[in-house]
């Protein structure tokens, strides 16, 4: 079945530590995307990617990283730059590398930092 | 200001009645516009999307005034399943913080 896959789904960690989210598409999806979501709060734009070895900052990008070396994925690292890192993390893939067209999600990671 | 704004609700409706939710955005060159739904502590899966002539999928039907700068979203003949938060979407970048719907026997 084609679809985004992401891991861990629940991970729990120490401050200051880095923490890397895996998310994998085989929909042959062009763009990815990095959101995160706090509780009773919309979604949020961490990074997004349009094209293989090329992202852009969204709007909170501050102390997480990303790459994409492949078209599959698009792995995110919360840093321990990141001041409240505790919420649930949504990747998403779409084929439109514009602003128009629908996201597919994957089920979410959910960080816990203790 | 923020880019897209809900009424985070809860609408408390009975089953078989008709609920109505608008979502306002600031950016009056938006291009796209969608609505999706979000069961608890799951990822949005899409509802639909929002055109200019407006569009409707079953009990659903969704509406764009670029005037006001707001999309909305009517269920008719709600059922205990549609219970969920619905996000509005505008481009890919900027969603509401959502509407919590409850169905109610």
């Amino acid at each position: 079945d084609g679809g985004i896959t992401q891991s861990p789904k629940y991970l729990f960690r120490k401050e200051g530590q880095n923490v890397t989210l895996s998310c994998e598409q085989n929909l042959n999806h062009d763009a990815m995307y990095w959101y995160r979501q706090d509780p009773g709060q919309g979604l949020r734009l961490i990074y997004y990617s349009q094209i293989v070895n090329d992202f852009q900052k969204g709007d909170i990008a501050e102390g997480y990283s990303v790459s994409r070396e492949k078209k599959e994925s698009f792995p995110l690292t919360v840093t321990s730059a990141q001041k409240n890192p505790t919420a649930f993390y949504l990747c998403a893939s779409s084929t439109d590398r514009v602003v128009t067209g629908e996201l597919f999600f994957g089920e979410g990671s959910r960080l816990t930092v203790l | 200001r923020k880019e897209v704004e809900q009424d985070p609700g809860p609408f408390n409706v009975p089953e078989g009645a008709t609920v109505a939710f608008n979502c306002t955005y600031s950016n009056s060159a938006s291009q796209s516009f969608f609505w999706y739904r979000q069961d608890c502590r799951k990822e949005p899966k899409l509802l639909m999307s929002v055109y200019s002539s407006g569009n409707e999928d079953g009990r659903f039907t969704a509406q764009l005034n670029r005037a006001s700068q707001y999309i909305s979203l009517l269920i008719r003949d709600s059922k205990l399943s549609d219970s969920a938060t619905y996000l509005c979407a505008v481009n890919k970048f900027y969603f509401g913080s959502g509407t919590k719907l409850n169905v109610k026997p």
